[in-house]
């Protein structure tokens, strides 16, 4: 089981918005973080601290973040976001690891 | 620009001791709240973090598989290692290995992976 919640899929057409939520208790005090995950390829971050996106990922991916539930937000979605999303962050009973939550598929349709 | 790249045996069999070698480049695993971590991910299975060598040689397990598991730096200095031993075929899977950074909200820090290598499959059977 994972700690960290996320929806199995989410389904959006091509220009829509696609919202993708990850719940968890570590989240009241830990940042969240998201990876992009195309079939066959690494994962790729595509936002940091919440909210941050790292250079060279587009505009229309974005992240926040209410209480213990952070949430990725594709702007304008496009065939190519087609992927795997996972969300993570750290633990907060005083040992230092990473959580993972299980997954969302994003499908374009 | 860092590049990680993973190595090692991509055949096991059960009970045996798997080892990686994790080769980077474009860092020097010296700076303050860096490191390599190890993250696996069985076939169509989710994400998961194995361990972590941080750039002031402290090194963090996953508490489930923390018995099993050892990192450490490698006969280069731009190599890290992760031995796992007792591998079983429920261990097969795709290892990563990836550059880790720290992020601290007041006295709670997290790690996160901001570059990737391109993984490495292992089976067990």
């Amino acid at each position: 089981s994972h700690e960290l919640t996320q929806p199995p899929s989410v389904s959006v057409s091509p220009g829509q918005t696609a919202t993708i939520t990850c719940s968890g208790d570590s989240l009241a005090k830990q940042y969240g973080y998201w990876y992009q995950q195309k079939p066959g390829q690494a994962p790729v971050m595509v936002t940091y601290k919440d909210t941050e996106r790292p250079s060279g990922v587009p505009e229309r991916f974005s992240g926040s973040r209410s209480g213990t539930t952070v949430t990725l937000t594709i702007s304008g979605v496009q065939a190519e976001d087609e992927a795997a999303y996972y969300c993570q962050s750290g633990d907060t009973r005083g040992t230092y690891t990473v959580m993972f939550g299980g997954g969302t598929k994003l499908t374009v349709l | 620009q860092i590049t990680l790249k993973e190595s090692g045996l991509t055949l096991v069999k059960p009970t045996q001791t798997l080892t990686l070698t994790c080769t980077f480049s474009g860092f020097a695993l010296s700076w303050s709240g860096e490191g390599v971590g190890w993250v696996r991910q069985p076939p169509g299975k989710a994400l998961e973090w194995l361990a972590l060598h941080y750039w002031n040689d402290d090194k963090y397990y996953s508490p489930s598989l923390e018995s099993r598991l050892t990192i450490t730096k490698g006969t280069s200095k731009t190599q890290v290692v992760l031995t796992m031993t007792n591998m079983d075929p429920v261990d097969t899977g795709t290892y990563y290995c990836a550059h880790t950074l720290t992020f601290c909200i007041e006295d709670a820090c997290s790690f996160t992976m901001d570059v990737w290598g391109q993984g490495t499959t292992v089976t067990v059977s």
